[in-house]
């Protein structure tokens, strides 16, 4: 079974740093996508940014980018520019490509603080 | 326009009844999903529905009965609620079951 483990329950930044979330998976699957939520006060899980496996390049949205290291089963998130909004749970999602309709196997998560 | 919506979004009830959670996609996808937060936070996949038929049943009590009337639709219908349902329940669509899970708003249940 899929493992996502998250080692930093919490974390604060100052506005307008950079922050780096942790992520570590444990999988015997060589294909699969990861994820990272956001989940602000409001409770709506928000898509954050997407990584296939299969793709060495580390994907990137704007100020968000990960930094993906198959070998070593990590997948860290990076958040420039930090900006109050940012402030939210972080979780960190594993999908295997196996066979379909994969549930998502989500960490428990990182609480991040936006300090103005 | 909502994408993935689901009604209603707080509902508070006493032990021993019975309620339904509703979702809606109107995204064109073919896969649905049930989801629990408990009170720490941790989501933890219930059920998942492909084209109506149920595909994925983790051990979840038998008071929870998933139901799919359409590929747009997937309620849940929870049975003699307990303290310990009190959680967030979110539902999740994708195409294929392949592809990136876009979630509902999620439904606070609080059970007294």
């Amino acid at each position: 079974a899929q493992t996502v483990t998250q080692s930093q329950p919490e974390m604060s930044v100052q506005e307008a740093e950079t922050v780096t979330l942790s992520c570590t998976y444990d999988t015997s699957e060589s294909n699969y996508y990861l994820f990272w939520y956001k989940q602000p006060p409001s409770r709506q899980m928000i898509l954050v940014i997407r990584q296939e496996a299969y793709k060495q390049q580390n994907a990137t949205e704007n100020r968000f980018s990960v930094n993906f290291q198959k070998a070593a089963k990590s997948f860290s998130l990076k958040i420039s520019d930090s900006q109050l909004g940012d402030t939210a749970m972080y979780f960190c999602a594993f999908m295997t490509l196996f066979s379909g309709n994969t549930p998502l196997v989500f960490g428990k998560g990182t609480r991040l603080s936006v300090i103005a | 326009d909502t994408a993935v919506s689901q009604t209603p979004k707080y509902l508070v009830t006493q032990m021993g009844n019975d309620k339904s959670i509703k979702c809606e996609q109107n995204l064109g996808h073919d896969t649905m999903y049930w989801y629990k937060q408990d009170s720490k936070k941790f989501l933890k996949i219930m059920f998942s529905y492909n084209n109506k038929e149920l595909i994925i049943n983790e051990t979840v009590p038998n008071r929870f009965s998933p139901k799919s009337p359409d590929k747009a639709h997937l309620n849940l219908h929870i049975n003699s609620l307990e303290l310990g349902d009190s959680a967030v329940y979110f539902c999740a669509s994708t195409l294929g079951g392949l592809e990136t899970q876009y979630f509902g708003p999620g439904t606070r249940l609080l059970v007294l």
